[in-house]
């Protein structure tokens, strides 16, 4: 396993179109995590997973978003009717107990664009 | 709530010089985490080196160390010996000790970031 995957890498829509986003963790890791990165700014946290349960959501996470982990393996996370201010990097992180202090593995992100 | 501070927005440095770069951050806790990030150009977030509260020693990592002030609530990050390679965005984190187990799930806070640009 070469780390976290995330697809597609780059999405231009158009405002009011809906998007869904992909996450594979490395396969052993339970959690899973996503971010979400505007440019130049730090990655703030979307939601959690452990293992299909959707543990925690910040605020950040309007109505207008859905994460799922149907299996407890890959991750989707869907935004419905986007918006001009939802274009950032998302990212995914995933983490089990048995890495040092729980540490999160990052994917490379996907790209969202939306004219 | 839990806030992380980088008040450099950009640093440069010289090849084979030192550089420091600033954090600070706010909790309410005692026990926690903390972690520089790199993130190239590429995009993908590497971890560079983590720092336990709980340890007063600090982390090094080769060229990389922090000076953790816990009273102060300071962590800064110091590269040695700097590389091309370590041109990059260095992000500051925070992590609740309580992990993904308790309340905070492990969830990560943020800084702003400083981008580190090195000279040849």
């Amino acid at each position: 396993d070469t780390g976290v995957s995330q697809n597609p890498r780059h999405k231009i829509t158009k405002r009011g179109q809906n998007v869904t986003f992909r996450c594979d963790p490395i396969s052993e890791h339970n959690r899973l995590y996503w971010y979400r990165q505007t440019l130049g700014q730090g990655p703030e946290f979307l939601t959690y997973f452990q293992n299909e349960a959707q543990l925690e959501k910040s605020r950040l996470l309007s109505d207008r978003f859905s994460a799922e982990r149907p299996k407890g393996s890959f991750s989707t996370l869907e935004i419905q009717r986007t918006e001009q201010g939802d274009s950032a990097m998302y990212l995914c992180a995933s983490s089990t107990r048995g890495t040092v202090n729980n540490e999160q593995f990052f994917g490379p992100g996907t790209r969202l664009t939306v004219l | 709530a839990q806030t992380v501070t980088q008040s450099q927005p950009e640093m440069s440095v010289q090849e084979a010089e030192t550089v420091t770069l600033s954090c600070t951050y706010d909790t309410s806790e005692s026990d926690y985490y903390l972690f520089w990030y790199k993130q190239p150009p590429s995009r993908q977030m590497i971890l560079v080196i983590r720092q336990e509260a709980y340890k007063q020693q600090n982390a090094t990592e080769n060229r990389f160390s922090v000076n953790f002030q816990k009273a102060a609530k300071s962590f800064s990050l110091k590269i040695s010996d700097s590389q091309l390679g370590d041109a990059a965005m260095y992000f500051c984190a925070y992590r609740s000790a309580a992990g993904a187990g308790g309340t905070s799930y492990g969830k990560l806070t943020f800084g702003q970031g400083t981008i580190l640009t090195v000279h040849p």
